[in-house]
């Protein structure tokens, strides 16, 4: 079955660019029609939807974030990823990728999840 | 934008016993787009009910979800020992698309 990983740095510099890939394994990203999206939690914290990529490119963000956001779409690499500019410590969070973003919600599956830290 | 607010946000309850999480919306929302997931410590959340009371593949039938409008039910009949964990609503709007999910009701052992 299809399993999502998200890899990158675990500590971002304020100011800096929050760079996270989610590798797509047990099946491709580009077969059939999926959103794929970004969502986060910080510690203790609820959940905020942070953005998905439909299978097409096409692309929505969270009003909040947009400014700051963008979600890509690696097709060669079975990959998709998120770019988070100019973050500050309230960006401190784990980072969730999952295949959903449909109107019903977010069905599995998901990854199990990244801490990335914001921090000098 | 719609906020959902969750209550309580901590339940206390032994085993066998029933849960009723409440979710309330600042604005109506389909019921179409409400969710509900369980999200356990270390763990990403999982899907439980869409459609506000549709169960999704392979959640037990203890759990079921009710509601329209602005105020929605999750219920979960008699508590097993895995159901212990923070549970959370979430909308989707349409214009333009965007998801947002409440604070969450923590459901704990008494």
């Amino acid at each position: 079955q299809v399993q999502l990983q998200e890899s990158g740095p675990g500590l971002v510099k304020p100011s800096q660019t929050l760079s996270l890939t989610c590798t797509v394994s047990g099946g491709s990203i580009s077969s059939g029609s999926y959103y794929w999206s970004w969502i986060r939690q910080p510690a203790g914290k609820g959940l905020e939807w942070i953005g998905r990529i439909y299978t097409s490119g096409s692309t929505n963000y969270n009003p909040s974030l947009k400014s700051r956001v963008t979600i890509s779409v690696d097709t060669s690499k079975n990959q998709f990823s998120l770019k988070l500019s100019s973050v500050t410590a309230a960006d401190t969070a784990v980072y969730y990728c999952a295949r959903g973003g449909y109107s019903y919600g977010f069905p599995p599956p998901w990854g199990q999840g990244t801490l990335v830290t914001v921090s000098s | 934008e719609i906020v959902l607010t969750q209550s309580p946000g901590t339940l206390s309850l032994s085993p066998g016993e029933r849960a009723t999480l409440s979710c309330r919306a600042s604005q109506s929302v389909s019921s179409s787009y409400l969710a509900w997931y369980q999200q356990k410590p270390g763990q990403a959340p999982r899907l439980l009910i869409y459609g506000a009371s549709s169960r999704a593949t392979g959640i037990p039938d203890r759990f079921s979800g009710s509601g329209s409008g602005t105020d929605f039910t999750l219920t979960i009949s008699r508590l097993e020992p895995e159901d212990f964990a923070v549970y959370y609503c979430q909308q989707y709007g349409s214009s333009p698309p965007l998801f947002t999910f409440g604070p969450g009701t923590k459901v704990d052992i008494k």
